[in-house]
């Protein structure tokens, strides 16, 4: 399809293992975003990429997550030895440029850690 | 204080009834600024962008007050399908920096 890519759709693990979670943008966006969105919360922010690089890490919980982006389109982003508080839905987004407009969400990847 | 502010609702009203909300922001460098739809377990999409003129899009209004640092939204003649979570979006700084408030829920009943 045209839209943003997620996988896994659904992800159970347990406590103490490593996920990876995967995000494949619209052809030809730049920009990348990750959000994760907890139950009956907002969307918290995690990381931008613009192209292969992230100019804002700000938002990424802990060290036990990481991001990357490859070729400016993949992106992968990596949670370590996870926690029952790491559940949630991760939502990417991407848009054409930096700050335009319209964010194009994928469907999301709902982690539970059990 | 959190950067975007919502009141979370639940917002529950008759069809075609009226309803407004509002968001208000800290930062006063603030640039630009949306309402976002977000359905049930599905993701956000866009609404409407917010202009400082006010914008509107059929039975929807969208306004910023940057004196007082909000956006509000306005919903004339609601359906059943504007039941939804409704998000504000800041975008400010670089522009890489996109804020989404913590939304806020309609319902709306027949």
């Amino acid at each position: 399809g045209a839209g943003v890519s997620q996988s896994p759709s659904n992800k159970v693990t347990e406590k103490g293992k490593d996920v990876e979670l995967r995000c494949d943008p619209i052809s030809g966006h730049t920009a990348l975003y990750w959000y994760r969105q907890s139950l009956g919360q907002g969307l918290e922010f995690l990381i931008y990429f613009q192209g292969n690089s992230a100019p804002d890490k700000s938002g990424l919980p802990s060290d036990r997550f990481s991001a990357e982006r490859t070729g400016g389109s993949v992106s992968t982003l990596t949670i370590q030895r996870t926690q029952q508080e790491d559940s949630a839905v991760y939502l990417c987004a991407s848009s054409l440029e930096q700050g335009v407009r319209e964010l194009f969400f994928g469907e999301g990847s709902r982690l539970t850690v059990l | 204080r959190k950067e975007v502010e919502q009141d979370p609702g639940p917002f529950n009203v008759p069809e075609g009834a009226t309803v407004a909300f509002n968001c208000t922001y800290s930062n006063s460098a603030s640039q630009s600024f949306f309402w976002y739809r977000q359905d049930c377990r599905k993701e956000p999409k866009l609404l409407m962008s917010v202009y400082s003129s006010g914008n509107e899009d059929g039975r929807f209004t969208a306004q910023l007050n940057r004196a007082s640092q909000y956006i509000s939204l306005l919903i004339r003649d609601s359906k059943l399908s504007d039941s939804a979570t409704y998000l504000c979006v800041v975008i400010y700084g670089s522009a890489s920096k996109i804020i989404f408030g913590s939304g806020t829920r309609l319902s709306i009943r027949p």
